[in-house]
């Protein structure tokens, strides 16, 4: 079975502080896929990245970057000099390798950013 | 344009009433789903189509009737409502049914029943 931890149910920054959010994740499988969702308050939810078991490079895009470590099992996501517009509930997802594509998510974590 | 959109946005109704959520997407995608985020924001896969054939369906009660008339359209028809219904529900698409594939959501149904 599979599982996604977001042990951080809520973080409240200050504006231009660089956050984590940490995400550790269960599964049997050898090849997965790990993704994160950022849910504004506006309600949708927007993909933000995804990787794949076999791919531990970090990745950075602009102020965001992702660490991917299989050693931990854990795939953290770390906003820079963070902004008031990346206040929202971000979610770290798995899904495995066989069958087709069902997203396990974490519990979501809200993120404020305080001006 | 909306890429996923669902209707109605807010739907407020009573226990035993039977309600509607339809969803279309304009991003020519074969694959369709519908997630429930409940009021701790959990969110779970309930079903999911390719190409208008159902391929996942997790452990929902009966009462949840998901059709897709095409591979844009997904509608979520749910009977003889409960309280415990009362969550978001999201519609989503992706290209493909694979496990890699990213999800398109639309902004949700936020359904409450009384």
């Amino acid at each position: 079975a599979q599982k996604v931890t977001q042990a951080q149910t809520e973080i409240s920054v200050v504006e231009k502080e660089d956050v984590t959010l940490d995400c550790v994740y269960e599964t049997r499988d050898t090849t997965y896929y790990l993704f994160w969702y950022k849910q504004p308050p506006s309600g949708e939810l927007v993909f933000l990245i995804r990787r794949n078991s076999f791919d531990e490079q970090n990745e950075i895009s602009g102020r965001y970057s992702w660490n991917f470590q299989k050693s931990t099992s854990s795939f953290n996501f770390t906003i820079t000099a963070s902004q008031v517009v990346d206040s929202a509930v971000y979610f770290c997802a798995l899904s495995a390798s066989q069958g087709a594509q069902k997203l396990v998510f974490g519990q979501g974590t809200r993120l404020t950013i305080n001006p | 344009d909306t890429a996923v959109s669902q209707t109605p946005k807010y739907l407020v109704t009573q226990m035993g009433n039977d309600k509607s959520i339809k969803c279309e997407q304009n991003l020519g995608h074969d694959t369709m789903y519908w997630y429930k985020q409940d009021s701790k924001k959990f969110l779970k896969i309930m079903f999911s189509y390719n190409n208008k054939e159902l391929i996942i369906n997790e452990t929902v009660p009966n009462r949840f009737s998901p059709k897709s008339p095409d591979k844009a359209h997904l509608n979520l028809h749910i009977n003889s409502l409960e309280l415990g219904d009362s969550a978001v529900y999201f519609c989503a698409s992706s290209r493909g049914y694979r496990t890699n594939e990213k999800l398109f959501f639309g902004s949700g149904t936020q359904l409450s029943v009384l």
